[in-house]
């Protein structure tokens, strides 16, 4: 069981817009910054989302992130099949356990 | 830009030692943390632990114990060791640069490709 819960799955159509969830706690996600990763099928992980809500370069403004309290959100808009991956989100643990933590990933199926 | 590139034995033997090495061209290694991150066929991503530039370390608890991350600056590179493994251990492994001005603001921004290793007898 991750530290972070995302739903296993979404999907939606293309053109149209999704939101994955990440839910934590306060010694995580309550507490520190949260960053979201793309995995496309067989690759490595890539950086979408810094610092909650900051984009790399590169990354296009159809992908954004927020947070509020002790859950993250990645909204996606405009899908395009090219977006079918999974995505993963993140943040430092700051309890007694000090420890970097993922969630368990969710699959975006662009229909 | 920086790239990373994961090396070492892609088969190891129940109980023996895992030990890879990560080695990052194009930059330097100092003033950054170096993560190892693995994922299980089928799988989600788990941090195994990072190492900073001058050597201080932090592992993730579940692995305490059997992880070694070691830092040589002289050859740009950073290794993992992790010992008695299990097929539980079977995985691609990822070293990746984390980034940011403390643990709280940290996330990965350079990735390298992933090496699969599968401890088998």
């Amino acid at each position: 069981q991750s530290v972070l819960t995302q739903p296993p799955s979404v999907s939606a159509a293309p053109g149209q817009k999704v939101t994955i969830s990440c839910s934590g706690s306060s010694s995580n996600i309550g507490d520190n910054y949260v960053s979201w990763y793309q995995q496309l099928p067989g690759t490595a992980p890539k950086l979408l989302i810094y610092e909650n809500n900051k984009r790399p370069s590169g990354i296009p403004d159809r992908f954004s992130g927020s947070k509020s309290g002790t859950s993250a959100t990645l909204g996606i808009t405009g899908l395009q099949t090219g977006d079918e991956a999974d995505y993963y989100c993140g943040t430092w643990d700051s309890s007694l356990s000090a420890a970097w933590v993922f969630g368990g990933g969710t699959k975006l199926a662009v229909l | 830009q920086v790239q990373l590139q994961e090396s070492g034995p892609g088969l190891v033997k129940p109980s023996e030692t895992l030990s890879l090495t990560c080695t990052v061209s194009g930059g330097s290694i100092s003033s950054y943390h170096w993560s190892w991150i693995r994922q299980p066929p089928g799988k989600g991503l788990e941090w195994i632990g990072y190492i900073y530039y001058s050597g201080s370390t932090n592992y993730n608890p579940s692995l305490k114990g059997r992880v070694t991350i070691s830092v040589d600056t002289s050859k740009n590179q950073f290794s993992l060791k992790l010992t008695s493994v299990t097929a539980a251990d079977t995985a691609v492994y990822y070293c990746a640069r984390q980034v940011g001005p403390s643990s709280r603001y940290h996330y990965m921004n350079v990735w390298g490709k992933g090496t699969t290793v599968t401890v088998s007898s």
